[in-house]
């Protein structure tokens, strides 16, 4: 069935320095992937979002390339800030059948001054 | 300003009692959804609905039920069946199938059974 791997966290970095997120995935077809954010105490949010190959996402400095080869959604921000604080979670939606989520198990990201 | 509210924030139940869970969406949005979030876990779909009055188990519905009488309204009900009903809950809403994977999401329910 359709599934995401999502790195394991947690993640603490500098401000500043750079963020790399990995996200695998396996579906049948060709599904759109997405990477969602969840700050402390709220539900989730869309960051970006891929619909094809080769698509990027790219939202508040982060991005992410849809590699259908390595079926692969990693996510990266080339400075990340304080603000940037929170669980990130990998998605995917099958092409048919009901719009159902897939999620990864969440990777919370620390950023200290 | 349209949104997802989920009330109340934190919820707090004795076991073996049943509690229900509001959802409200002001979005006109066809489907909704629940999920449940565990630590380390990620998110685990309970129930969906894509209609008014049509609703399918997700992966974990067991010891759940809803209900969608309204477009706007997806209540949860966590019975006393649920053998592990502490978790924070997450109610969400889409377009439907036009927006593959856009899913506009409530604040959460934190729920505690003692």
């Amino acid at each position: 069935g359709d599934s995401v791997t999502q790195m394991e966290g947690p993640v603490t970095l500098s401000e500043e320095a750079f963020l790399t997120i990995n996200c695998t995935y396996t579906a049948t077809g060709y599904p759109s992937l997405f990477w969602y954010v969840q700050y402390p105490g709220e539900g989730l949010q869309l960051l970006l979002k891929a619909t094809k190959a080769d698509d990027k996402g790219s939202n508040k400095g982060f991005e992410a390339t849809y590699r259908k080869e390595t079926t692969s959604f990693h996510l990266e921000k080339g400075s990340v800030q304080v603000s940037d604080s929170a669980v990130y979670f990998c998605a995917l939606s099958a092409l048919s059948g009901a719009n159902n989520l897939f999620f990864g198990t969440g990777t919370r990201l620390t950023v200290i001054p | 300003d349209g949104g997802i509210t989920q009330s109340p924030k934190y919820l707090f139940r004795k076991e073996g009692q049943n509690v229900t869970l509001s959802c409200e969406q002001n979005l006109n949005h066809d489907a909704m959804y629940w999920y449940r979030q565990d630590p380390g876990q990620g998110l685990r779909l309970i129930y969906y609905s894509q209609i008014v009055n049509d609703f399918q188990k997700g992966d974990i519905a067991e010891g759940y039920s809803v209900s969608r009488e309204k477009k706007e309204s997806f209540p949860l009900t966590v019975t006393s069946a649920q053998k592990n009903p502490t978790a924070f809950y997450l109610c969400a809403s889409s377009i439907g199938t036009g927006l593959r994977g856009e899913q506009y999401f409530g604040p959460g329910t934190r729920l505690t059974v003692t």
